[in-house]
């Protein structure tokens, strides 16, 4: 039962052009995203976040995009730069449950 | 910058013998998860734990699981009786408060069952 899902399991990018790595989930109840970003060797780091009450949540060079009639969220990175090659983890919440992450998307930013 | 720790970063155990894994949360956070990514699969939940007990739990998390919170800043799961199938990545986290999502992972414990 994939509530969560990454169908690109790898993306490359030029450095300096933007990354936009895709998350889809089937829970209609799901209220609050997170991404997080995993170096090999080591545990997810934290992002950014966006609630289910907007669309947009900008910091920095990320952004995240809700779509809630889609099911849809995306993260864009721009400029994407070499230190963000990285595994990519949505992760989605119903209210009072605990998270369920997608299978993560393998981000390689070429110099 | 205050970060959640774990030892050890490997442990390697035989079927059948147990198995504790460690973890400091960050030392003001109030809220603990164990995760585990068995290799080239998704991150899963495993239990979370609050207010000295247990939360939530997943299908996971059997009767041979068990966590503890030993001394106020020691956050243990233990495996009672290990299968081939437990070895993964196992992943701390800690978040603090109710109005704030994001969870801290640790750097994670990998343990290999032989």
């Amino acid at each position: 039962d994939q509530q969560v899902k990454q169908n690109s399991p790898s993306l490359s990018v030029q450095e300096g052009r933007i990354s936009i790595l895709n998350c889809d989930y089937t829970n209609s109840m799901f209220d609050y995203f997170l991404w997080y970003k995993k170096y090999p060797a080591e545990g997810p780091t934290f992002l950014i976040s966006i609630s289910s009450i907007k669309d947009k949540n900008e910091d920095g060079r990320f952004t995240v995009f809700l779509n809630k009639s889609a099911k849809h969220l995306s993260l864009h990175i721009v400029p994407s730069q070499p230190g963000d090659s990285a595994v990519y983890f949505c992760a989605a919440r119903e209210n009072g449950q605990n998270f369920v992450f997608g299978p993560g998307t393998r981000l390689s930013v070429l110099p | 910058e205050p970060e959640v720790t774990q030892t050890p970063s490997h442990q390697v155990t035989q079927m059948g013998q147990e198995v504790i894994l460690r973890c400091v949360p960050i030392s003001n956070h109030l809220y603990f998860y164990w995760y585990r990514q068995i290799l080239g699969q998704k991150v899963e939940f495993l239990v979370s734990f609050y207010n000295n007990e247990i939360s939530e739990k997943s299908e996971i998390f059997d009767d041979q699981f068990s966590v503890e919170r030993p001394d106020g800043s020691n956050f243990t799961l233990k495996i009672r009786s290990t299968k081939l199938e437990d070895s993964a990545m196992y992943f701390c986290a800690s978040r603090d408060s109710p109005n704030s999502y994001e969870q801290y992972f640790g750097p994670g414990t990998r343990l290999t069952v032989t």
